[in-house]
């Protein structure tokens, strides 16, 4: 089936410690992103790229960094610099930068801090 | 920049009421505009959009029109169903901030049998 995979559902990462969400699409999409979301708010842009080897920086990028080797890989790695890191992450697909064209998302990752 | 209010919540109806969230955008030139549903732990699914002005998107007996005059995209449904229990959130893209999605706060709704 094609669709968005994101993993691990569920991540606990102990204070200072880097993580990485891995996220996966078979839909041959051009375009991907990173949003937070947080109890109660809406999702926030965190990276984006519209093609491999290139990523731009969304609205809060700080404490978060990307890699787009491959077309459909693009994971997120949550440094020790993001002060305030648990919260529900999503990751996002979609064919291209037409605005009409719909952009989908996996089934999200959870990280927790402890 | 572009912005994406919604009523606040949570909205909390009887099965079979009819619903109305209402959301209104900021945004230069012509955005599309979109309805995604959150259904616990899940991540989002497009429930509805409309890509130009008058157009009316329409899924599963949900329905919002694209209305440039008021900038609004308000979304509606005849009949609620318990199994419609989720957020809803109202979504943009396009004006200055090409090929990013810009979401308003979502709204929580609890439907009771």
């Amino acid at each position: 089936d094609g669709g968005i995979t994101q993993s691990p559902k569920y991540l606990f990462r102990k204070e200072g410690q880097n993580v990485t969400l891995s996220c996966e699409q078979n839909l041959n999409h051009d375009a991907m992103y990173w949003y937070r979301q947080d109890p109660g708010q809406g999702l926030r842009l965190i990276y984006y790229s519209q093609i491999v080897n290139d990523f731009q920086k969304g609205d809060i990028a700080e404490g978060y960094s990307v890699s787009r080797e491959k077309k459909e890989s693009f994971p997120l790695t949550v440094t020790s610099a993001q002060k305030n890191p648990t919260a529900f992450y999503l990751c996002a697909s979609n064919l291209g930068t037409n605005t009409g064209n719909t952009i989908y998302f996996g089934e999200g990752s959870w990280l927790t801090v402890v | 920049g572009n912005s994406v209010t919604q009523m606040e919540g949570p909205v909390t109806l009887s099965e079979e009421a009819f619903l109305t969230i209402n959301c209104t955008y900021t945004a230069t030139g012509y955005p599309s505009l979109f309805w995604y549903v959150q259904y616990p732990g899940e991540g989002l699914q497009l429930l509805l959009k409309a890509t130009k002005a008058d157009d009316k998107g329409s899924n599963k007996g949900f329905e919002a029109t694209y209305r440039k005059e008021t900038t609004s995209f308000h979304l509606e449904k005849g009949s609620v169903q318990v199994s419609d229990s989720a957020v809803y959130f109202c979504a943009l893209r396009g004006g200055t901030s090409y090929g990013k999605l810009t979401f308003g706060q979502g709204t929580i709704l609890t439907v009771h049998p």
